[in-house]
């Protein structure tokens, strides 16, 4: 049963505008959501993380939303670059350390057009 | 910034043959490492998770006399598939943590094809 869904394959924006990628979970326990990006051949690069006590954190370009009562996140990409182009992997876990399971959404290939 | 690197990135083999993936933190030391294994069009799951020095713990459905799993040092854990079978091509890719209060970082991968 997947626990962290990312309903959208795919994502195409044009460059300087701001890119939406959302993920939902179905595990109430789950305390600590993670941002991946990965380019092709590459591993899952760290990019934001936000824990179950905040709503909003804010790094540059990248904004994540929690919305703990709709078990929903999102991460806002604005504005919006042609090397942001990559797969996007939302993740959770039940404690915010990094020696926790990790579930994976299936990912988002975000598409930045210049 | 932490990087990990796994070995070889590909392999293709027949079926019967063991496989071992090498998965190393380069310049920090893991306290703990993890195996994730990702089918086509699927997200990552978990298969296993190292401490240095100690036996790995399997994820439910995980056999852990299929994937032998070592962790000897703070630096290095290593997968192997053994006897391997078509129904084991996968992606495979370690992760590891130096610190606790740190995200986990991702290795490159391994593509495994079993012929």
């Amino acid at each position: 049963d997947q626990q962290v869904k990312q309903n959208s394959p795919s994502l195409s924006v044009q460059e300087g505008r701001i890119s939406i990628l959302n993920c939902d979970y179905t595990n109430s326990m789950f305390d600590y959501f993670l941002w991946y990006k990965k380019y092709p051949a590459e591993g899952p690069t760290f990019l934001i993380s936000i824990s179950s006590i905040k709503d909003k954190n804010e790094d540059g370009r990248f904004t994540v939303f929690l919305n703990k009562s709709a078990k929903h996140l999102s991460l806002h990409i604005v504005p919006s670059q042609p090397g942001d182009s990559a797969v996007y992997f939302c993740a959770a876990s039940g404690r915010p350390t990094g020696a926790n399971n990790l579930f994976f959404g299936t990912g988002t290939r975000l598409t930045v057009i210049p | 910034g932490a990087v990990v690197s796994q070995h070889p990135s590909r392999v293709i083999c027949k079926s019967g043959t063991s496989v071992k993936i090498e998965c190393r933190s380069l310049d920090f030391q893991a306290t703990t490492m993890f195996w994730y294994r990702q089918f086509p069009k699927q997200s990552l799951m978990l298969m296993a998770t190292s401490n240095e020095g100690s036996k790995a713990t399997y994820e439910q459905g995980v056999e852990k006399d299929k994937f032998l799993i070592n962790h000897a040092s703070l630096t290095l854990s290593t997968l192997t598939v053994t006897s391997a079978h078509p129904e084991d091509s996968s992606f495979y890719i370690c992760s590891a943590i130096g610190d606790l209060n740190q995200p986990q970082h991702f290795g490159d991968g391994t593509r495994l094809s079993i012929l």
